[in-house]
């Protein structure tokens, strides 16, 4: 298993403009989360999905953010229109069921996004 | 971009010396911890994890060990290497609000001295 793939690694972007961060999770997982890591905060939960419905948005920052499961192997993070404070690492990450939402939690690598 | 961050503890260890790093956790009905390690440019991995009845769980070298009445986690690392140099964070697992909640805790970094 290639485990969880994020996409793009870096992002760099001009401030306004849209950002997409892209997540495959494992095959099998039915949890699916989408953190945010930065030095101020360290990691933060944004979103979460079970069986591919947000449960959980409590964590979104704003209504620029918002955060997509079309189907079970891939979701989307969406920051529209960016600003310099949404520079940050973010991490995907998927679990599979087994009474809490951590068992098996596995993370991908992160986008590290930069908005100048 | 941010002016101030946090500063990570940090934590230097001859290689070959045991490692102990501490964490606080915050809400009393938490009740499953983890320990994750992040290198530098990777996600979180999963060390070792442990449920709130118990009070200490071995691993491959490592050991937690869970103290309820000082809402108090620690993992031990035996014999310290210098691939265990990363950032370590406990994690915290409870319900609010009618979900499952994690909060990760700031992190400590390790340094292996060869």
């Amino acid at each position: 298993d290639a485990g969880v793939i994020q996409s793009p690694r870096h992002e760099v972007t001009e401030m306004g403009q849209e950002v997409t961060l892209r997540c495959k999770p494992i095959s099998g997982h039915d949890y699916l989360f989408w953190y945010r890591q930065t030095m101020m905060r360290g990691l933060e939960l944004l979103i979460y999905f079970n069986n591919n419905v947000p449960i959980d948005d409590s964590g979104m920052p704003e209504d620029r953010f918002s955060a997509k499961m079309p189907n079970a192997s891939f979701s989307t993070l969406k920051i529209q229109p960016s600003e310099p404070r949404d520079s940050a690492v973010y991490f995907c990450a998927s679990s599979t069921e087994g009474g809490s939402s951590v068992y098996g939690y596995t993370f991908g690598s992160g986008t590290r996004l930069t908005v100048v | 971009g941010e002016s101030v961050g946090l500063h990570l503890p940090t934590l230097s260890v001859q290689e070959g010396d045991n490692s102990i790093i501490n964490c606080a956790y915050s809400n009393s009905a938490s009740d499953y911890f983890i320990w994750y390690k992040q290198e530098s440019g990777k996600g979180p991995q999963f060390i070792i994890d442990i449920r709130s009845n118990m009070d200490k769980r071995q691993g491959q070298r490592v050991t937690v060990l869970l103290n309820k009445t000082v809402k108090h986690l620690s993992l031990q690392i035996a014999a310290t290497q210098p691939g265990d140099s990363a950032v370590y964070f406990c994690a915290e697992n409870f319900f609010s609000g009618g979900y499952q909640k994690v909060t990760f805790g700031i992190g400590t970094k390790l340094q292996v001295i060869p």
